[in-house]
């Protein structure tokens, strides 16, 4: 039983390059989260999903892409990345009632 | 929009017990959770409140005044395994019910 699985769980990148962070969930959940984490922030929401096909921004969504093409899919993206997105990202999922959220194991991302 | 406050910081001792207060402003209010996260992992979660009231479960117990916009969570018979964060997150309301969270305590248990 997985639960949310993210990848990568390490990368480090240069200024200006892209890459893509992939979170699954096996759990049917209907919504989908993505968070980073700063220290002295806490936890603060990009974008969210509340159903396949469906996505929002959340309070910090700008340098930042989403796409739920698959229920249990969510993807997150940075197209041109920048020193200050350097920060632990968490992917988490929950019920349709959302009285609980499912965290993945976290992506801590470099950019240098 | 959602203001959440908890103390940063908290020390306690091994077998004793311990209260982490939250205190929240929110434009709409659906709940209050509580999450445990240890260093470098995901968090966890330990609770939801949505009525007033004290839950118990085991040895962590979440209580909630919704007139005061305060929780609070009791770690009783503390053990080393209980150092760790805990965030506070409320729901708020509206179609989504976005869940915002606070920046988290960090508790050190010490023999």
């Amino acid at each position: 039983n997985a639960g949310v699985t993210q990848t990568p769980k390490f990368r480090v990148l240069k200024t200006g390059q892209s890459m893509t962070l992939l979170c699954a969930q096996d759990m049917n959940h209907e919504y989908m989260y993505w968070y980073r984490q700063d220290p002295g922030m806490g936890l603060r929401l990009i974008h969210y999903s509340v159903g396949e096909g469906t996505t929002a921004k959340g309070e910090v969504p700008d340098g930042y892409n989403v796409s739920r093409l698959k229920k249990q899919n969510f993807l997150l993206g940075l197209e041109s990345a920048a020193p200050s997105q350097t920060s632990v990202y968490f992917c988490a999922s929950a019920n349709r009632g959302n009285t609980e959220a499912f965290f993945g194991q976290g992506t801590r991302l470099t950019v240098v | 929009g959602q203001n959440i406050d908890q103390p940063t910081e908290m020390t306690a001792t091994e077998g004793a017990i311990v209260q982490i207060n939250c205190t929240y402003q929110t434009s709409g209010f659906n709940g209050l959770f509580w999450y445990q996260q240890h260093a470098g992992e995901a968090p966890t979660f330990l609770s939801y409140n949505v009525l007033d009231g004290l839950e118990e479960k085991g040895r962590f117990s979440s209580f909630l005044s919704r007139s005061k916009g305060y929780s609070y969570l009791l770690l009783k018979e503390l053990q080393m395994k209980d150092s760790a964060s805990y965030l506070c997150a409320v729901r708020g309301s509206g179609g989504y019910q976005k869940v915002t969270f606070g920046t988290g305590t960090k508790l050190q248990v010490i023999p």
